[in-house]
């Protein structure tokens, strides 16, 4: 089956700018995690959906980030203005039904640089 | 909210030897303990997970071992081949309306030949 794709793989941006990801998780899975990824650290969730609902956005910096799945399948996650410290590798993650423990598969990411 | 924490942040072997990676979490509520190795510049990947009500599980060269009272949970890489370099990252899971999945910070090993 096809994974998670994700795009672009690389974005530079001045801070302040704005950037925009796009994924599309396996068909067929409800769930669908972004994840930010540090340099040197593990995957920190940022916003969970399950179908086109948020269930869970606790860690997402509102004032800056914004994400959206409108039709309950791709997803696309956004910043404005960005900030150095949004440097960063940006996951997607998707799950056949994250109200189970099931495997979440993850995208190739979108590794972005702010300068 | 789940901490986890993973040790060691690196680790080097001889090609042949054993890797143990050790994680802790503070929830005791966590149910689903996965395992994901990370390549330089690749999509991290499942390679084991282990359930709470299972105390250890095997596949091929590499197990999984869990602790639920002491709350920990352990990775074994047997007979280590230069293909086990990467970073490997724990996590622990459990159910708060949906599935909420909290890594550890990461472990680098380096298989020597």
């Amino acid at each position: 089956e096809a994974g998670v794709a994700q795009s672009p793989r690389y974005k530079i941006i001045e801070k302040r700018q704005s950037v925009a990801f796009w994924c599309n998780p396996i068909s067929g899975h409800a769930t669908l995690y972004w994840y930010q990824q540090i340099l040197g650290q593990g995957p920190k969730l940022l916003i969970q959906f399950q179908n086109n609902g948020v269930v869970d956005d606790s860690q997402l910096p509102k004032d800056r980030f914004s994400a959206e799945r409108l039709k309950g399948v791709d997803s696309t996650l956004k910043i404005q203005p960005a900030k150095l410290e949004d440097s960063a590798v940006y996951l997607c993650a998707s799950s056949l039904d994250g109200r189970s423990a099931d495997t979440q598969y993850f995208g190739p990411g979108t590794r972005l640089t702010v300068l | 909210g789940e901490n986890v924490e993973q040790h060691p942040s690196t680790l080097s072997v001889q090609e042949g030897d054993s890797a143990v990676i050790k994680c802790t979490y503070s929830d005791s509520a966590s149910n689903y303990f996965p395992w994901y190795k990370q390549e330089l510049g690749k999509r991290p990947q499942l390679i084991i997970d282990i359930r709470s009500n299972v105390g250890e599980k095997k596949d091929q060269r590499i197990a999984v071992t869990l602790n639920k009272t002491a709350k920990h949970f352990s990775l074994h890489i047997t007979e280590t081949q230069p293909e086990d370099s990467a970073v490997y990252f724990c996590a622990a899971s459990w159910i708060q309306g949906a599935q909420k999945l909290v890594f550890g910070q990461g472990t680098r090993l380096t298989i020597n030949p």
